[in-house]
């Protein structure tokens, strides 16, 4: 099955800075690659993904990019704010087969 | 449109009892799953389905089990309830055509 690993595990910055996240796969059948954001006890929600057929996204303050050959795609957040203080998850996969969510990463939003 | 709806928000279990998580959803996806989530920790997948009838274990399937008898449903089952089992479950939906995955509320499990 898909291994997945992000790293950082934990990361702080301070309001302002830019934070940069990756997921690392194993999996190269992989064209979905989609990240999620929890907020401490809600549900998941997803926040931005990407299809294989595309190397950059952009939504307004966050970005994902991808490297298939590497198989390695990374969150970027820019003009950080306190309310993007939560865990971030990535769970590459096929369509329909969010199987396996990345151990999550928690993002810390110093004011 | 709810969405994916999960009942109960919370249960407490005393070791050994029984119970089922329910989980509906309304927008006709056909991949439907279930995921545990231990304190500060990550989504483990426990089962999950590609359309009615048809069921398969994710990561973490023991002491569960599943069914998906309708489009709609997808309700999990604990038998023996242990310690271990103890924390927050969430469903999700997804649709082929599309792959966002729509989570529940979660519910969450205590047994002591």
């Amino acid at each position: 099955g898909e291994n997945v690993e992000q790293h950082p595990s934990t990361l702080s910055v301070q309001e302002g800075d830019s934070a940069v996240i990756k997921c690392t796969y194993s999996d190269s059948a992989s064209n979905y690659f989609p990240w999620y954001k929890q907020e401490l006890g809600k549900r998941p929600q997803l926040i931005i993904d990407i299809r294989s057929n595309v190397g950059e996204k952009k939504d307004q303050r966050i970005a994902v990019t991808l490297n298939k050959t590497a198989k390695h795609f990374s969150l970027h957040i820019t003009e950080t704010q306190p309310e993007d203080s939560a865990v971030y998850f990535c769970a590459p996969g096929g369509y329909g087969q969010n199987f396996v969510f990345g151990p999550g990463t928690r993002l810390s939003v110093l004011p | 449109n709810a969405g994916v709806t999960q009942t109960p928000k919370f249960r407490i279990l005393k070791i050994g009892q029984s119970m089922t998580l329910q989980c509906t959803q309304d927008m006709n996806h056909n991949y439907m799953y279930w995921y545990r989530q231990d304190p500060g920790m990550g989504l483990k997948l426990i089962y999950y389905s590609v359309g009615a009838g048809i069921t398969d274990k994710g990561e973490v399937p023991n002491g569960y089990n599943v069914s998906r008898s309708t489009t709609e449903d997808f309700p999990l089952r604990l038998e023996l309830a242990a310690p271990s089992q103890t924390s927050v479950y969430f469903c999700a939906s997804s649709d082929s055509r599309d792959p966002e995955a729509f989570f529940g509320q979660g519910t969450r499990l205590t047994v002591v």
